[in-house]
């Protein structure tokens, strides 16, 4: 399976620090994309980085990729109590494939 | 990108009766839709996909007899649940993309489907 895993499953952090999440995957992919959804709610993309791309920067995300250990890595600084979410990294070969997710609290 | 919606939000049936939801495209048209079902807590595992026009292709796993998919135009698509079960409960979350680049997805609000 391609599934990714993600880690670590539940993250609870104080307002202000960083968050880092990680996804690790089994195949070749064309790209990895991290999406968030909040509670019952539907996903919203956040970035997309391609197999030929190494880090990539969007506001106060930062999302790295190493193809050759099959990984990625989302960060969020300076975290707010409204990233509070859960968090899914998805890859992309021929079809979306989403990770089991992490449930990010920022505590205010 | 893209606005998609879905309908109902959510939907209570009793146990043995079909459900439709609708996903529609508000803002553009989409060749290609995508169904997806997410138990709580969990991740979204993709049901079937559909091209406008074609049969939908499911994924191994699920019926194509109880999960019907409908992708009649370019800013429709629909899911029913026939014959629905307690254990069909879940969360359908549609999404739909453009032309080739099927990695470009935008997806739906979704539909909290309980069976009672």
């Amino acid at each position: 399976s391609q599934q990714g895993e993600e880690d670590p499953q539940a993250l609870s952090i104080q307002e202000g620090e960083n968050a880092t999440m990680n996804c690790s995957y089994k195949t070749s992919i064309n790209n990895l994309q991290w999406y968030r959804q909040n509670s019952g709610r539907g996903l919203v993309h956040l970035i997309l980085i391609r197999s030929n791309e190494r880090e990539k920067h969007s506001g106060r995300l930062r999302v790295t990729l190493d193809t050759s250990k099959k990984s990625s890595s989302l960060l969020i600084t300076a975290s707010r109590a409204a990233d509070t979410a859960s968090y899914f990294c998805a890859t992309f070969a021929q079809k979306l494939v989403f990770g089991q997710g992490t449930r990010l609290t920022i505590n205010p | 990108g893209a606005v998609v919606s879905q309908h109902p939000s959510r939907v209570i049936c009793k146990s043995g009766t079909s459900v439709k939801i609708e996903c529609r495209s508000l803002d553009f048209q989409a060749t290609t839709m995508f169904w997806y079902r997410q138990f709580p807590k969990q991740s979204l595992m993709l049901m079937a996909t559909s091209n406008e026009g074609s049969k939908a292709t499911y994924e191994q796993g699920v019926e194509k007899d109880k999960f019907l998919i409908n992708h009649a135009s370019l800013t429709l698509s629909t899911l029913t649940v026939t014959s629905a079960h307690p254990e069909d409960s879940s969360f359908y979350i549609c999404s739909e993309s453009t032309g080739a680049a099927t990695d470009t997805q935008y997806f739906g609000p979704g539909t909290r489907l309980t069976v009672l």
